[in-house]
C-alpha cells in the first residue's frame, strides 16, 4: 500500500531550525518527483519545493528560498525539508506529495501532514 | 507567485451542477496545460481530482471535470452529492520549476 508519512514538525523559535522528514513506502520512491506543500492555519495550500527523482534538480517558493533545502535519500525512502531561519509565517502544516509519474506538476498521493509552529 | 484566484465559497443542491472558477494569469494557467484540482477534506491528505487541465486519474468519478478557456480554469462538479462538500484547490505550473496554487473554494452542499 502507498504511503507517506511526514514526521519531524514541532514548535520551534523564530530564527531556529528543523527538519522534515517523509517515509514513502509502497512504490519505486526513486522515480518519482516530489514536492512539499503547506498550509498555514486558516489558510489554502501553498506550494513549497519541488525535487527531481535522482535530488540533482530542485526550485523553491520565493518566500522560502535561501532558507528552506529540499533532499532526499532513495536508499532510505525518505525526503527531507531542511528549514533554517525560520519565521512565524512558516508556521503551517507541511505535506510532502508525490508527483505522479506521467502527471506534470499533479500530486497524486499525499501525506497527512506534519505541524511546524514558529513562536517565541 | 501570487496565488491563483478563486471564489472562497460556492455552493448546491443535491443533484445539481457547480463551477468553481481558478484565475491565473498567460504565466502560469494561461501558459501552460498543466492545472490540476484537488479536493481536500480538512484534517485528510488532499486527493488530486483533475491532472493536466482536463483528465481523471483512477478512480475519480466523472461527475467531476476540468476545463480552461485563457487564462481561467474550471472545475464542474455535476450530480451533487453530500460527500462533495469540501475544499476545492486548483494548482498549476508556474514556469522555471514552480508550482502555485489557488486561494481555495468552499463547497457546501445544501
Amino acid at each position: 500500500e502507498l504511503q507517506l508519512v511526514e514526521s519531524g514538525g514541532g514548535l520551534v523559535q523564530p530564527g531556529g531550525s528543523l527538519r522534515l522528514s517523509c517515509a514513502a513506502s509502497g512504490f519505486t520512491f526513486s522515480t518519482y518527483w516530489m514536492q512539499w506543500v503547506r498550509q498555514a492555519p486558516g489558510k489554502g495550500l501553498v506550494w513549497v519545493s519541488r525535487i527531481d527523482g535522482d535530488g540533482s534538480g530542485t526550485s523553491y517558493a520565493d518566500s522560502v528560498k535561501g532558507r528552506f533545502t529540499i533532499s532526499r535519500d532513495n536508499a532510505k525512502n525518505t525526503l527531507y525539508l531542511q528549514m533554517n531561519s525560520l519565521r512565524a509565517e512558516d508556521t503551517a502544516v507541511y505535506y510532502c506529495a508525490r508527483e505522479g509519474r506521467y502527471y506534470y506538476y499533479a500530486m497524486d498521493a499525499w501525506g497527512q501532514g506534519t505541524t511546524v509552529t514558529v513562536s517565541s | 507567485q501570487s496565488a491563483l484566484t478563486q471564489p472562497p465559497s460556492a455552493s448546491g443542491s443535491p443533484g445539481q451542477s457547480v463551477t468553481i472558477s481558478c484565475t491565473g494569469t498567460s504565466s502560469d494557467v494561461g501558459g501552460y496545460n498543466f492545472v490540476s484540482w484537488y479536493q481536500h477534506h480538512p484534517g485528510k491528505a488532499p486527493k488530486l481530482l483533475i491532472y493536466e487541465v482536463t483528465k481523471r486519474p483512477s478512480g475519480v468519478p466523472d461527475r467531476f471535470s476540468g476545463s480552461k478557456s485563457g487564462n481561467t480554469a474550471s472545475l464542474t462538479v455535476s450530480g451533487l452529492q453530500a460527500e462533495d462538500e469540501s475544499d476545492y484547490y486548483c494548482s498549476s505550473y508556474a514556469g522555471s520549476n514552480k508550482g502555485v496554487f489557488g486561494g481555495g473554494t468552499k463547497l457546501t452542499v445544501l
